[in-house]
């Protein structure tokens, strides 16, 4: 079983701040992490992807997000929010070894970037 | 052009009606998902199927049913809509070898 806990379903930054979205998951095999993005209107678009490499992920846009397995957490952070980044994220698990590619998501969290 | 398309992007129907969703794809992956989307709910998954003659109930399958016509075409039905459907739902696709799903743009729906 697997599940993934979004803290914050809103979060207000104010342009040029550091964003830091959080994401606790809960897997019985080790995970992939996602983090998504949806822009108003839009479907899902992947930001990164966590799949047993390196524990720092880099994505696009500027996004990073930390593995930290001893916390069970998948943080995603930018060091300087941009007007741009308004958004619904959402924080999604998939164990490592599913062949379905079966994935979990949680309540997503809306950015919102104040000038 | 879009790589995972949705039609009707939206929807107004009563209580009771008939609905399908489409969804087509022309990424060649042989997975695919229906979610709907809810406020402070994320996406739940409806169905998935892995072929044509592969087809999965997922975690809120009540009420839906689906096709896969063909590799690149799955549809959603709603046999006799009901308020509670009135959702945003997503077309997604995968294929084996790659553990990324990519979403269609949506199909807003509301049931009065």
């Amino acid at each position: 079983a697997q599940s993934v806990t979004q803290l914050g379903s809103h979060v207000s930054v104010s342009e040029g701040a550091l964003v830091l979205l959080r994401c606790n998951y809960s897997s019985s095999v080790p995970p992939y992490l996602f983090w998504y993005v949806q822009y108003p209107n839009q479907g899902l678009q992947l930001l990164l992807k966590y799949t047993s490499a390196a524990t720092l992920v880099k994505g696009i846009n500027g996004f990073e997000a930390e593995f930290k397995k001893s916390e069970t957490s998948f943080h995603l952070t930018k060091p300087s929010a941009h007007m741009s980044d308004a958004a619904v994220y959402f924080c999604a698990v998939m164990g490592a070894h599913n062949a379905g590619n079966m994935l979990t998501f949680g309540g997503g969290t809306r950015l919102m970037v104040k000038p | 052009d879009a790589d995972v398309t949705q039609t009707p992007r939206n929807r107004i129907t009563k209580t009771g009606k008939r609905i399908m969703l489409e969804c087509s794809q022309t990424k060649g992956h042989d997975r695919m998902y229906w979610y709907r989307q809810d406020p402070g709910l994320g996406l739940r998954l409806i169905y998935y199927s892995f072929d044509v003659k592969d087809i999965n109930k997922g975690e809120i399958s009540d009420g839906y049913s689906v096709s896969r016509q063909a590799q690149a075409k799955f549809s959603l039905s709603l046999e006799s809509a009901i308020p509670n459907q009135t959702a945003l739902y997503f077309c997604a696709t995968s294929d084996s070898a790659n553990n990324e799903q990519f979403f269609g743009p949506g199909t807003r729906l509301t049931v009065l």
